[in-house]
């Protein structure tokens, strides 16, 4: 069966230090990978999309790698702050060639402890 | 004001009822969806529409409905409410122009308790 996994548990980590999270995918071939955050009670946030093509990509404090021969993708946040705690969803684009469709999974915490 | 609008924020139920929950948005975006969220179980898709003459069934669309009424709207029902629909539904959107460069637009959510 086709499956997105990443770490249950709760990521603790103290402030300034880099937060790596681990997104693992079975049985797909997706075009591309995105990462949202999400706070209690709000709807997810769109951070960083990237490409079956493409390795690494960054933004400010972020950074994804994509490895489609290990099928995973690694979100760092470098020196993270108390403010970046929140929940980190990893999605797939499972619609090939019809179109965007997201598959999510369920979502690592991160708490930055100051 | 939001760029995806969900109605209404919270909502107690009770089992049997019908409920619609609403969604508009000011995107511009063709392409509408509704998920809920349970914990531990993560975000899973129920129903998408990719334009106003479009739906299609999700991942758990059994014993809900959709309507897309413009471009801006999409509701989702739930004809008999039961219990284990107890969740957090969202409404979300994107612009196939722009998928492969942008994410999705997410609203605020709706909490549903069906008792």
């Amino acid at each position: 069966s086709q499956k997105i996994e990443q770490n249950s548990e709760a990521l603790n980590i103290q402030e300034g230090k880099t937060a790596t999270l681990t997104c693992n995918y079975t049985n797909y071939s997706p075009a591309y990978l995105q990462w949202y955050r999400q706070d209690p009670g709000r709807g997810p946030v769109f951070l960083l999309l990237i490409r079956e093509n493409e390795k690494e990509k960054r933004k400010e404090r972020l950074k994804v790698t994509f490895d489609t021969t290990l099928k995973q993708s690694l979100f760092h946040i470098t020196a993270s702050q108390p403010a970046d705690s929140a929940t980190y969803l990893c999605a797939l684009d499972i619609g090939g060639g019809a179109g965007n469709m997201l598959t999510f999974g369920g979502g690592t915490r991160l708490m930055v402890k100051p | 004001d939001a760029d995806v609008t969900q109605t209404p924020r919270n909502r107690i139920t009770k089992t049997g009822k019908r409920i619609m929950l609403e969604c508009s948005q000011t995107k511009g975006h063709d392409r509408m969806y509704w998920y809920r969220q349970d914990p531990g179980l993560g975000l899973r898709l129920i129903y998408y529409s990719f334009d106003v003459k479009d739906i299609n069934k999700g991942e758990i669309s059994d014993g809900y409905s959709v309507s897309r009424q413009a471009q801006a709207k999409f509701s989702l029902s739930l004809e008999s409410a039961i219990p284990n629909q107890t969740a957090l539904y969202f409404c979300a959107t994107s612009d196939s122009r722009g998928q492969s460069n942008y994410g999705y637009t997410f609203g605020s959510g709706t909490r549903l308790t069906v008792v």
